[in-house]
Formats: structure tokens, C-alpha cells, sequence
């Protein structure tokens, strides 16, 4: 049971382009919504996270926006550069529980 | 930043052995977790950790245990190691009372043959 669905699987963008990532959840009880990068050969590092009691949260050329009504939530990379190429993993957890339920992962592709 | 500390890095078994992964933290984290990275499913929860003797099942906990006796070290424990087992392992800790922020150690592989 997939909890968290990341999509698309994999991206390519021109450099200084915008890359959007969306993920989409169904437990409603969900309540942190963080952003994870990985390089190859890497851990998962946090990118930036954002809670329900806000529709957007902005980090330099990074954006959460949230949208507690649809259950989604993306990822905006403005200004896309080579250095992003990376793989991007959503997930959202549940305080209490703390129990993180990550997406499928998007790699990410940005070109010189 | 957490230290955790992941050990074996790379291993090679066979199917049937009992194989031990080890994560070490330098600091005093309540909350430990045990993830599997596998190409097209991402990163699954196996078991967790909120405090010494305190675990809990995750997604695909199914062929492991898990067993924590100091704060500082979680142990998962492969069995009866199969070929589906063969994954990239991370362990993670949550640091950060307000912020829950996962910390990932670098992966141990493992392949199971």
C-alpha cells in the first residue's frame, strides 16, 4: 500500500528552467510534509519541509506548496541547475507516530 | 549533525545465511529507523525504534527483526537472508524536537545471492 504517490519518476530540465515534482497522500492524519535529496552513492538529505497549517514555504530556489484540501503537495526548483541533478523523494509523517512514509522518488535531470 | 555510523558498508551473502547490519549513533536520539532503497519503490520503512526495547513494524518488516538494547545502536537482522533482501539499507534518526528532521546514514549495500 503505496501511502505517499510521488510522480513523475524521472525528469529533465533545460538548466534555469522550473522542475515541479508533485506527490499526493491519503492519510489525513499526515502532518509534516518534508522534501528529501539524494545524491548517487548518498543518504537522503532534507531539502526543505513544510506543515499543513500553511499553503507555501519558500527556501531560495526551493518552494513547498501545499494543498491540504486535494492532498498534494509539490516541489518547485526555480532556476533549475546542473548541480540539482539529483533524486527527490516526498514524504510525510505523523507526530506521535513519527513514522515517515516516503515517495517513489523522482530523478531529476537538469541540463547544462 | 547526527553521527551514525553504518556497518557493514557492502556485503555479500548467500541465501540461507543470517546476516546482522549494525547503525551506531554518536548522540542521544529517542527515535531510530531502518529503511530499504530498491529502484522504482523508494525508500520503505522496516522497522523503527522511539526508544531502548521500544520498536515498531514499518511498511515491509516481513523476513526482519530489529533489537535495540542501547540508545546509541539498532540492529536489523536478516534471518534467513533472501534474494528479495538484496537492497541498499539506510538507517535514519530523527533529530530536532520541533522540526523532525530525518537523518540518513550512507547505506549499507546488500546482496544476497
Amino acid at each position: 500500500q503505496q501511502q505517499v504517490k510521488q510522480s513523475p519518476q524521472s525528469l529533465i530540465v533545460q538548466k534555469g528552467g522550473i522542475s515541479i515534482i508533485n506527490c499526493a497522500y491519503e492519510n489525513t492524519a499526515f502532518d509534516y510534509f518534508p522534501w528529501y535529496q539524494q545524491f548517487p552513492g548518498k543518504g537522503p538529505a532534507l531539502l526543505i519541509a513544510i506543515r499543513p497549517d500553511v499553503s507555501e514555504k519558500k527556501e531560495g530556489r526551493f518552494t513547498i506548496s501545499f494543498n491540504k484540501s486535494a492532498k498534494q503537495f509539490s516541489l518547485h526548483i526555480m532556476d533549475s541547475q546542473p548541480g540539482d541533478s539529483a533524486t527527490y523523494f516526498c514524504a510525510a509523517s505523523t507526530s506521535g507516530t513519527y513514522k515517515y512514509i516516503f515517495g517513489t522518488g523522482t530523478r531529476l535531470k537538469v541540463l547544462a | 549533525d547526527a553521527g551514525i555510523t553504518q556497518s557493514p558498508r557492502h556485503k555479500v551473502t548467500e541465501t540461507g545465511t543470517p546476516v546482522t547490519l549494525r547503525c551506531h549513533q554518536t548522540e542521544n536520539h529517542r527515535y531510530m529507523y531502518w529503511y530499504r532503497q530498491d529502484p522504482g519503490h523508494g525508500l520503505r520503512l522496516i522497522h523503527y525504534s522511539y526508544g531502548v526495547k521500544d520498536t515498531d513494524k514499518g511498511e515491509v518488516s516481513d523476513g526482519y527483526s530489529v533489537s535495540r538494547s542501547k540508545t546509541e545502536d539498532f540492529l536489523l537482522t536478516l534471518e534467513s537472508a533472501t534474494s528479495s533482501q538484496t537492497s541498499v539499507y539506510f538507517c535514519a534518526i530523527r533529530q530536532g524536537a520541533n522540526t523532525g528532521e530525518l537523518f540518513f546514514g550512507e547505506g549499507s549495500r546488500l546482496t544476497v545471492l
